[in-house]
């Protein structure tokens, strides 16, 4: 089955690097997404990555896939004020058409 | 190059009421999916459509249909409106050949009362 979880809120200062944390529990997805998501807003995607990569790097975003712990992250470097949003962790399988998204981290960035 | 683009953004109706709301896929897309944002939670599939056909359906009564025309664009219609179906509704379009790399719209804000 498909269950993906995070943790609730993270609050970072300006300037420093955010991590935001997400667990699967079906060894089976194919893709992993980030998605970004401010206020009244839709979905934006950050990035993704294929499930046979451990790392992928796209400018300030750093995503890690540990496969054993079947444990995703994403690493905000110089977080800035504009960073403050809730962001998504969403998983895909193979032959299945829908994202698995999980509840979202709400990142809050302090002076 | 417009994104993907939903109609309206906001919406009241009352209970037992019928809603339709719109979307139309980035340029270049063929697929269009439907998903439910309730306050607070990540959001919920309701189905996908590939070629005029609901290929994928989520775990939605039948109150909720769909379709989508000859350029892509699609519908969702939701039937006797109930207050639980207060929401944002999230239309993502894709590429068949592009491996489900989902873009989302702005979304439509209902409100049931």
């Amino acid at each position: 089955g498909e269950d993906v979880e995070q943790s609730l809120f993270l609050s970072v200062r300006e300037g420093d690097s955010s991590v935001i944390n997400c667990t699967y529990t079906d060894s089976s997805s194919t893709y992993l997404y980030w998605y970004k998501q401010e206020p009244g807003a839709g979905l934006q995607l950050l990035t993704y990555i294929f499930s046979n990569m451990d790392m992928k790097q796209d400018q300030r975003l750093t995503v890690l896939l540990n496969k054993k712990d079947k444990h995703l992250s994403l690493r905000i470097a110089d977080t800035q004020t504009g960073d403050s949003a809730i962001y998504f962790c969403a998983e895909s399988f193979l032959n299945d058409y829908k994202l698995s998204f999980g509840a979202g981290t709400t990142v809050t960035v302090r002076a | 190059d417009a994104g993907v683009t939903q109609s309206p953004t906001h919406l009241i109706k009352t209970r037992g009421q019928q809603v339709t709301l719109r979307c139309s896929p980035k340029s270049g897309h063929d697929t269009v999916s439907w998903y439910q944002q309730a306050l607070g939670q990540g959001p919920q599939f309701i189905f996908q459509y590939y070629e005029e056909e609901e290929r994928q359906r989520g775990n939605f009564p039948d109150r909720f249909s769909g379709h989508q025309f000859p350029n892509y664009s699609s519908e969702l219609n939701v039937n006797a409106l109930l207050l639980g179906d207060s929401a944002l509704y999230l239309c993502a379009s894709s590429f068949s050949g592009a491996k489900n790399i989902q873009y989302f719209g702005a979304g439509t804000r209902l409100s049931v009362l």
